[in-house]
């Protein structure tokens, strides 16, 4: 079965720090994808970064990066310069390979503190 | 603004009562997606829809029933629900559900409170 793992139910970050929410999955599929959503308060899932099982380069967005350690089957979310704005649920999330829905994590509740 | 578009934003409804959650996306998508956001629970994806037809239906109770019209709309029909209902119901979007890459585009949701 499909599952995602996120560990850290709430993290505080000061303003302009980095963080890393962690992230890891299980799949016995060779083929995957890997997302990171952001939820804040107003309720609606924001597509933050992808990452493929094949891409051998660790998938970047502007201050999100993801840490992609395959062998260790985890997917981390760095947040560089944190803002304000930052603070939301985060949500990482799956997609086996073929035509199979996305898995979501329970979600890290990420805090920033000025 | 993700051109994905849920009313209402709030609903509070007694459990003999019948409601319906629109949701409509404005991005030329093929698939739509029907979402339920329980507090600490992972997202349950409840119904896919694909081409208007039903690809998934994750063994949701038939209190909810899911109504696509169009690739535009998606509806969510409730009756005779459960206070343990009671959750932010989430619709997204995706052009091509078969695509390990594809991301999906949601709504803001509807909180839906069963008394």
């Amino acid at each position: 079965a499909q599952k995602i793992t996120q560990t850290q139910p709430g993290m505080f970050v000061q303003e302009k720090e980095a963080v890393t929410l962690d992230c890891t999955y299980d799949t016995s599929d060779q083929s995957y994808g890997l997302f990171w959503y952001k939820q804040p308060s107003s309720g609606e899932m924001i597509f933050l970064i992808y990452q493929g099982s094949y891409d051998e380069q660790n998938a970047t967005e502007g201050r999100y990066s993801l840490n992609f350690q395959k062998a260790r089957k985890s997917a981390n979310l760095v947040i560089s310069a944190s803002q304000l704005g930052d603070s939301a649920m985060y949500f990482c999330a799956m997609r086996p390979s073929g035509n199979t829905p996305l898995v979501f994590g329970k979600g890290t509740r990420l805090s920033v503190i000025a | 603004e993700t051109g994905v578009t849920q009313t209402p934003r709030h609903l509070v409804m007694g459990m003999t009562n019948k409601k319906s959650l629109k949701c409509e996306q404005h991005l030329g998508h093929n698939a739509m997606y029907w979402y339920k956001q329980s507090a600490k629970k992972p997202l349950e994806l409840m119904f896919v829809y694909n081409f208007k037809e039903q690809t998934e239906n994750n063994s949701v109770p038939s209190r909810f029933s899911p109504e696509c019209p169009n690739s535009s709309h998606l509806f969510l029909h409730l009756h005779t629900l459960q206070p343990e209902d009671s959750a932010l119901y989430l619709c997204a979007s995706s052009q091509d559900p078969g695509r390990e890459r594809e991301k999906l585009f949601f709504g803001s949701g509807t909180q839906l409170s069963v008394l």
